[in-house]
């Protein structure tokens, strides 16, 4: 079983719609949780991370943690087509390596 | 300041061969890691350098090997190249040991192409 799970979708929404994306983990033990962004041939950028439970908000994008269920979540909101890329969740764990997911492809038409 | 730069940008080799990608980290920056990412597999971590020591190593075979100079660029050797090497190589960057506390930046890759 891999540490982290996403379905790579692919995701297609119109503009203005809210994008859900979704990562579940295994190990318990981790408190820190990450969502990269990877426009096309361009290397990944940290968008957000968010520690142990709860929301972050960062503008458009908010990033929830239900540690319980061990699933962490992406919300865009208001989607723009400039928002069409791959989002990457990221864990890392307690040796300081870095567990993505799949990564999903969202594509905000116009 | 200048972003992680990764040489070349892309690649072709053929079975057997071995290849070395190079990569600049931003400056003031001492660690390295490097990544592969397929379809297949997504993003899997191969190791990581901090002061010109490996710190960490990922699940990859001993074909994949690293090192890091004393001005912190670093490069990456794979030997006896396999079909299954194609990918995009990825080079992040961050002051001090990837992690939560050290943001890694990341380059845009090179991508490789096995014949």
């Amino acid at each position: 079983q891999k540490e982290v799970e996403q379905d790579p979708g692919p995701l297609s929404v119109p503009e203005g719609a809210i994008v859900s994306l979704n990562c579940t983990y295994s190990n318990s033990a981790f408190q820190y949780f990450m969502w990269y962004r990877q426009y096309s041939r361009k290397g990944p950028e940290l968008l957000m991370y968010t520690y142990s439970s709860g929301n972050k908000e960062d503008g458009r994008f908010t990033a929830q943690v239900d540690k319980s269920s061990k699933y962490i979540s992406l919300f865009i909101r208001d989607s723009q087509p400039s928002d069409s890329a791959t989002y990457l969740c990221a864990i890392p764990g307690g040796d300081y390596k870095l567990s993505f997911g799949a990564g999903t492809t969202v594509t905000v038409r116009a | 300041k200048a972003g992680v730069t990764q040489t070349p940008r892309y690649l072709i080799k053929t079975r057997g061969q071995q290849v070395t990608l190079s990569c600049s980290p931003i400056s003031g920056h001492r660690s390295v890691s490097w990544y592969q990412q397929t379809p297949g597999q997504g993003l899997q971590f191969l190791f990581e350098y901090f002061s010109e020591t490996q710190r960490n190593k990922g699940n990859f075979p001993g074909r994949f090997s690293g090192r890091q100079f004393s001005n912190s660029r670093s490069e990456m050797n794979v030997s006896t190249l396999e079909l299954g090497d194609s990918a995009l190589y990825l080079c992040a960057s961050s002051e001090g040991l990837a992690g939560v506390t050290d943001t890694q930046y990341f380059g845009p890759g090179t991508r490789l192409t096995v014949l």
